[in-house]
């Protein structure tokens, strides 16, 4: 497997501007989690899925941020309009359903000017 | 609030030596502890998993302990490799998961 997958690697966009982050997890996991890590606050969940279905979205910043899940196999983090203090690098993980062992992608390294 | 503290923030050892991460936490109930490796720019990889029955977890040269009843855990790294550079992320689960803030480990030559 390819484990998770992430697009784009970085990304850099000026203030205001839309950003859209892309996620396709490990096949058959059913856990979709989405990280967001700085150098100030390490690594705090934003939002989590089960089968496809928002769980958890009290770790969302604010409006400006929403996730989907359309399929099973893929999923956005849309921040909209990007602030200069959302730079960060954004993970997305996946989990199988018996373990819960978290399974990271690398990462989407976000910089807003 | 549960959280997880790690100890020491950062270390530098020389190849070769042993070095041993801490990691206490007061989440509440315990389901399972996890130590997480991460190299400079990529995602974190799991190193082990550990329930509350568990003791002592290897994985290669990494060994994690943890002692359920004083809420603690520590990271034994044997035979450093410049490879072991890195944060180690101690992350402990109730119903959802709590992230300590990693100690960077820096091997040198």
């Amino acid at each position: 497997d390819a484990g998770v997958i992430q697009s784009p690697r970085h990304e850099v966009t000026e203030m205001g501007q839309e950003v859209t982050l892309r996620c396709k997890p490990i096949s058959g996991h059913d856990y979709l989690f989405w990280y967001r890590q700085t150098m100030m606050r390490g690594l705090e969940l934003l939002i989590y899925f089960n089968n496809n279905v928002p769980i958890d979205d009290s770790g969302m910043p604010e409006d400006r941020f929403s996730a989907k899940m359309p399929n099973a196999s893929f999923s956005t983090l849309k921040i909209q309009p990007s602030e200069p203090r959302d730079s960060a690098v954004y993970f997305c993980a996946s989990s199988a359903p018996n373990t819960g062992e978290l399974f990271f992608g690398e990462g989407s390294r976000l910089t807003v000017l | 609030k549960n959280q997880v503290e790690q100890s020491p923030q950062s270390l530098i050892i020389l190849e070769g030596k042993n070095c041993t991460l801490q990691c206490n936490y007061t989440v509440s109930p315990f389901s399972n502890l996890r130590w997480y490796k991460q190299d400079t720019g990529r995602g974190p990889v799991s190193l082990t998993i550990m329930t509350f029955s568990e003791n002592t977890k290897s994985n290669g040269r990494y060994t994690a302990t943890l002692d359920a009843d004083t809420k603690q855990s520590s990271l034994h790294i044997t035979a450093s490799q410049l490879s072991d550079s890195a944060s180690y992320i101690c992350v402990v689960s109730d119903y959802k998961l709590s992230f300590g803030a990693g100690t960077t480990v820096t091997v040198r030559a």
